[in-house]
């Protein structure tokens, strides 16, 4: 396991549409994290899992936005009726718990366009 | 008081200067202070981190200082190099482990 993997790198999609983006994180860590970047910003925090349970949601995750992590090991997140304004690279994050600093590691991103 | 001010926007040095990012936080129970390093197109990376009951860490040409009292932290890159060329951001953990990211410094480091 060489580190967090999303899935896919890029993604094009027309106004209206939905979308979903795949999360491995590293196999022996129990947090999982979904952040999103606009171009020239910092990561925000959208929501995150411990194990299976989603613990805490962003006011900037609206209804559009769900997250799944069923068995606690991968997660998706789904973007429903995509707007402009989803443009955006989403990005995944893992840490363990069972250590004092936990530091996280992130995934490549998922860049979404929204045409 | 969940914000992270960082500053500057963008630094442009000379190879082997030493560039400082300066960040500052308003939540006294932030309790783990680390910097990231991001190149275009990719995730950010870890780079060093630090708690509040330490002043001062130092990894490589990477050190961080800590004021706890002024609540800011800093972050100094020792004979940089044209590969440290990056965004690099300051963050803090909230209890939760959830992190708060500052705005990010944009490095040019020129030979």
């Amino acid at each position: 396991d060489t580190g967090v993997s999303q899935n896919p790198r890029h993604k094009i999609t027309k106004r209206g549409q939905n979308v979903t983006f795949r999360c491995d994180p590293i196999s022996e860590h129990n947090r999982l994290y979904w952040y999103r970047q606009t171009l020239g910003q910092g990561p925000e925090f959208l929501t995150y899992f411990q194990n299976e349970a989603q613990l805490e949601k962003s006011r900037l995750l609206s209804d559009r936005f769900s997250a799944e992590r069923p068995k606690g090991s991968f997660s998706t997140l789904e973007i429903q009726r995509t707007e402009q304004g989803d443009s955006a690279m989403y990005l995944c994050a893992s840490s363990s718990q069972t250590r004092r600093n936990t530091e996280a590691f992130f995934g490549q991103g998922t860049r979404l366009t929204v045409v | 008081q969940q914000q992270v001010k960082q500053s500057p926007q963008s630094l442009i040095v000379q190879k082997g200067g030493i560039p400082i990012i300066n960040c500052a936080y308003e939540n006294t129970a932030f309790d783990y202070f680390p910097w990231y390093q991001q190149f275009p197109g990719k995730g950010p990376a870890l780079l060093i981190a630090i708690r509040p009951d330490v002043s001062e860490k130092k990894e490589g040409r990477f050190t961080i200082s800590f004021n706890k009292s002024a609540k800011q932290f800093s972050l100094h890159i020792m004979d940089s190099q044209p590969g440290d060329s990056a965004t690099y951001f300051c963050a803090s953990r909230y209890n939760t482990d959830k992190l708060i990211f500052g705005t990010g410094t944009r490095l040019q480091v020129f030979p």
